[in-house]
């Protein structure tokens, strides 16, 4: 089974903090994924990485940067936290080959951060 | 890419048939109809996906209408484990970036 961890299931910092969110996942997935959800928003993209040290915005990249320095491992970071960035953050990885070979998209979740920002 | 459009929560009997209907009426020639669904406290899970015909796997199944403008996700014997918000997405095969979740339809099954 795949198997995608995130370091924290939940986080509380304060603002100005800078933090870092992690996410592995065991299966040799090309693609990362970080969303944040919140009520009433449902799920949004805030980057995603389809490879080691690439990186690309998804709809709501301000105020977040990322790291993909290892295939297995894709970071979050916070630079300054704020209040506004309190959400429960998901991960998720995806296989690269599928989607060519069988239009298969399914991306699997890590279990989730809910972080508060004081 | 098309958004979709689901009711914001349904109610069903443990044991009776959950239908699950989406509007995704702007959706284009080349996007997918993703279902997936997340239970409290879970990272969402993907349940099915279609494109033209009708699907269905160990799960669940998927209706698309011939316009392809709805679909329905069918979870043919609904059990208590199956409470969960459910989500209709379209997507482009081809760009990762537009996988849009939305809100959701919150599914009660009660017993």
């Amino acid at each position: 089974d795949v198997k995608v961890t995130q370091s924290s299931r939940y986080l509380v910092k304060r603002t100005g903090e800078k933090v870092f969110l992690e996410c592995v996942q065991d299966m040799d997935h090309e693609n990362m994924f970080w969303y944040r959800q919140d009520p009433g928003l449902g799920l949004r993209l805030i980057y995603f990485s389809y490879d080691v040290k690439m990186k690309e915005k998804g709809d709501i990249p301000e105020g977040y940067s990322v790291s993909r320095e290892k295939k297995e491992r894709f970071s979050l970071i916070l630079e300054s936290a704020s209040t506004n960035q309190t959400s429960m953050y998901l991960c998720a990885s995806s296989l690269e080959w599928l989607i060519w070979t069988s239009g298969i998209a399914e991306q699997f979740f890590g279990p989730g951060t809910r972080l508060t920002v004081l | 890419d098309a958004k979709t459009t689901q009711p914001t929560s349904m109610d069903c009997a443990e044991g009776r048939a959950a239908n699950l209907p989406c509007n995704h009426s702007t959706i284009s020639g080349n996007e997918y109809v993703y279902w997936y669904r997340q239970i409290h406290s879970q990272g969402p899970q993907y349940i099915i996906h279609g494109l033209k015909n009708n699907e269905t796997n160990e799960m669940a199944s998927l209706i698309i209408t011939e316009d392809r403008k709805s679909s329905t996700l069918i979870l043919p014997h609904a059990t208590l484990r199956d409470t969960a918000v459910y989500y209709c997405i379209v997507r482009d095969l081809y760009n990762f970036n537009k996988f849009y979740f939305g809100s959701g339809t919150k599914l009660n099954v009660k017993p």
